[in-house]
């Protein structure tokens, strides 16, 4: 069995203000991991995945986030906030190799504040 | 472009009728999603198909039926079963050998 866990659920940032929002997972096996962006009243775009090879992953809007597996997290990072990265963002892990279960986070909504 | 469409956006039914919700896509994905979405509860997993004619239960499947008769199409219906249907339904897909979801915007089902 694996688990997703966002303690946050909800994290207000000032403007171009740094912001990390914590993401911890269990699970027996290897994981995949990822982080989904949702806008309001919208579905669930990925922002970034980490499958293999470099534990530090990026996205084109200046997110990252690093797998880090002696601690089990996965925690997504922006060094400067705007004021459109207002939005819900939610953390998964599945398993590796092949097609495995995704198993979602309860989300952490992001308010920036102008 | 391509994508995923769900319709409609908002739907209401009275307690008791079925209903179900439409999601088409034309990415040519092998896999199709159906997730439902309460606050704070994240996404749910009610059924999956990874092949046309082919599909399983989620999580909480209790109340829910799908059907995969195409490639492109996987509509839900939402039972009179369903116990608490209210919510926000998602459809998602993904290619063979890839590992993230392209999902739609969504039906928010009301049931009054």
């Amino acid at each position: 069995a694996q688990s997703v866990t966002q303690l946050d659920s909800q994290v207000p940032v000032f403007e171009e203000a740094p912001v990390e929002l914590r993401c911890n997972y269990s699970s027996s096996v290897s994981v995949y991991l990822f982080w989904y962006v949702q806008y309001p009243n919208q579905g669930l775009q990925l922002l970034l995945k980490y499958l293999s090879g470099s534990t530090l992953v990026e996205s084109i809007n200046g997110f990252e986030a690093e797998f880090n597996k002696s601690q089990t997290s996965f925690h997504l990072r922006k060094p400067s906030v705007h004021i459109s990265d207002t939005a819900e963002y939610f953390c998964a892990v599945s398993g590796s190799g092949g097609y495995q279960k995704v198993t979602f986070g309860t989300g952490t909504k992001l308010q920036v504040i102008p | 472009d391509g994508g995923i469409t769900q319709s409609p956006k908002y739907l209401f039914r009275k307690e008791g009728q079925n209903v179900t919700l439409s999601c088409e896509q034309n990415l040519n994905h092998d896999a199709m999603y159906w997730y439902r979405q309460d606050p704070g509860q994240g996404l749910r997993l009610i059924y999956y198909s990874q092949i046309v004619n082919d599909f399983q239960k989620g999580d909480i499947a209790e109340g829910y039926s799908v059907s995969r008769e195409k490639k492109e199409s996987f509509p839900l219906t939402v039972t009179s079963a369903q116990k608490n249907p209210t919510a926000f339904y998602l459809c998602a897909s993904r290619p063979t050998g890839e590992y993230g979801y392209t999902f739609g915007s969504g039906t928010r089902l009301t049931v009054v």
